[in-house]
C-alpha cells in the first residue's frame, strides 16, 4: 500500500483554463475527501465521496468545480475557467472504518 | 457549528527543550480530534487522535496530546523538541455526524533554535 496519491504535484496555467486533478486513494478506502488549503490557512472541506456517491459538498465549491468518483476507486476534481482564487494546494485523503484520514501530498495550482 | 482554534501562529522553541501547542475546539458532542503535521509543500502526516477512552494519547514522533473536556482543549505536547520537528501543526476536529469531515485550526508554525 503505497498511500494517498495524487497527480499533478504541481500545475500551472492560465486564468480562463480547465484544470483537471487525479486522486488515487488507499485501495479500499471507501470514502474520499478532497480539501482546499491557501497560503498561511488550515485546509478547508470542498467535497466527500462515500464509495462512488457524491454525499456533502461545500459552499466553497462554486459551479466552477465538479468531482467525481467512478466506480468508487479514484477521484477527479476539475476545475473550469480558473481565477487567480483558485490558487491553491488541493489536498485529497481517503479513510475507512478506522476513521482517520489519510492525506496525500496534494496538487498546488498556480493561476497566473 | 464547529470550529477549531490555534492561538498561537507562530512558536519558537530551542532543541531540546519541551514543547506544548495549543488547540482550543467547539462543538456540541465528544468530537473526534487529531494532530497533523505538515513540511514545506508537502501533504499532512497524522500524530494522534483522540475518539474516545483515556484522555492522554500518545503518538508519533514522541508527541502526546490531552483532550480536556472541560475546558474544550486538546493541547499537543513534546518533553524534547528535535530540529526535524520544525514544521506546521494543525489541529482539527471531525464527528460522525458530520460525515466525518475535518474543521481544521489555522496551524501553529513551529521554529527550532539550535
Amino acid at each position: 500500500d503505497t498511500g494517498v496519491s495524487q497527480d499533478p504535484r504541481h500545475k500551472i496555467t492560465k486564468r480562463g483554463q480547465n484544470v483537471t486533478f487525479r486522486c488515487d486513494p488507499i485501495s479500499e478506502h471507501n470514502r474520499l475527501y478532497w480539501y482546499r488549503q491557501t497560503l498561511g490557512q488550515g485546509p478547508e472541506f470542498l467535497t466527500y465521496f462515500q464509495n462512488e456517491a457524491q454525499l456533502e459538498k461545500s459552499r466553497l465549491l462554486s459551479d466552477r468545480f465538479s468531482a467525481e468518483r467512478p466506480k468508487g476507486s479514484f477521484s477527479t476534481l476539475e476545475i473550469q475557467r480558473t481565477e487567480q482564487g483558485d490558487s491553491a494546494m488541493y489536498l485529497c485523503a481517503s479513510s475507512f472504518r478506522q476513521l482517520e484520514a489519510f492525506f496525500g501530498q496534494g496538487t498546488r495550482l498556480t493561476v497566473v | 457549528a464547529q470550529s477549531v482554534t490555534q492561538p498561537d501562529i507562530h512558536i519558537t522553541v530551542s532543541e531540546g527543550a519541551s514543547l506544548e501547542l495549543r488547540c482550543n475546539y467547539s462543538y456540541g458532542a465528544t468530537p473526534y480530534l487529531f494532530w497533523y503535521v505538515q513540511s514545506p509543500g508537502q501533504g499532512l502526516q497524522l500524530l494522534l487522535k483522540y475518539f474516545s477512552g483515556d484522555t492522554l494519547v500518545q503518538g508519533i514522533k514522541g508527541f502526546e496530546a490531552e483532550f480536556k473536556r472541560s475546558q474544550s482543549s486538546f493541547n499537543l505536547r513534546k518533553p524534547s523538541v528535535h530540529w526535524s520537528d520544525a514544521a506546521e501543526y494543525f489541529c482539527a476536529v471531525g464527528a460522525r455526524d458530520s460525515s466525518y469531515k475535518l474543521i481544521f485550526g489555522s496551524g501553529t508554525r513551529l521554529l527550532v533554535r539550535p
